[in-house]
């Protein structure tokens, strides 16, 4: 059973465009969302989190978008650079429990 | 200054041998974890750790068994290992089970 469903699995973006990665999950339990990035050879590295107190949250070029009736949440990466590629996980938690992450996205941010 | 660091990095090893891999942070933290990352990249949970006490163990066989030698360490046994062990897996930490979790950079562990 996955708790928290990620699209798409790969997304390929022009330099300068935006990207969107997309979550939905089903647990109403749910209060912390968090999104992970991972470089090959690299552990996840937090990007942005979120709780469902607020609607969006804003880091530089990084956006997470929630809406807590839908139960989905979504990151923006606003003028996406090369250097940005790379696979981006979502992931959410309730209380004191585990995060359960997304399958990932690959990102490709074409020069 | 790594926050947390793994050791091996890569570690190959036959079916059936018992293998080890350490995690060490610095960061003061009082949670950590272990998770797998498998061919996939799909990333699960294994254990959670606070204050050295096992505080979640999630469905693993018995065969993989976590130690805690104090709040900065967090080890990983692993008993007559298959090949379906094969994956990467991940040590983290963070200050309370409810905040950011720091990732080390993975142990490559390959049966053959």
């Amino acid at each position: 059973q996955q708790q928290v469903k990620q699209s798409p699995q790969s997304l390929i973006v022009q330099k300068g465009g935006i990207s969107i990665i997309n979550c939905a999950y089903e647990n109403t339990a749910f209060d912390y969302f968090p999104w992970y990035q991972q470089f090959p050879g690299k552990g996840p590295a937090l990007l942005i989190a979120i709780r469902p107190d607020v609607s969006e949250k804003k880091e530089g070029r990084f956006t997470i978008s929630f809406n807590k009736s839908a139960k989905q949440f979504s990151l923006h990466i606003m003028d996406s650079q090369p250097g940005d590629s790379a696979t981006y996980f979502c992931a959410a938690m309730a209380g004191y429990s585990t995060l359960t992450f997304g399958k990932g996205t690959m990102l490709l941010v074409s020069p | 200054d790594t926050a947390v660091s793994q050791t091996p990095k890569y570690l190959v090893t036959q079916m059936g041998n018992d293998k080890s891999i350490k995690c060490e942070q610095n960061l003061g933290h009082d949670t950590m974890y272990w998770y797998k990352q498998d061919s996939k990249k799909f990333l699960k949970i294994m254990f959670s750790y606070n204050n050295k006490e096992l505080i979640i163990n999630e469905t693993v066989p018995n065969r993989f068994s976590p130690k805690s030698p104090d709040k900065a360490h967090l080890n990983l046994h692993i008993n007559s290992l298959e090949l379906g062990d094969s994956a990467v897996y991940f040590c983290a930490s963070s200050q309370m089970p409810d905040q950011p979790q720091h990732f080390g950079d993975g142990t490559r562990l390959s049966i053959l």
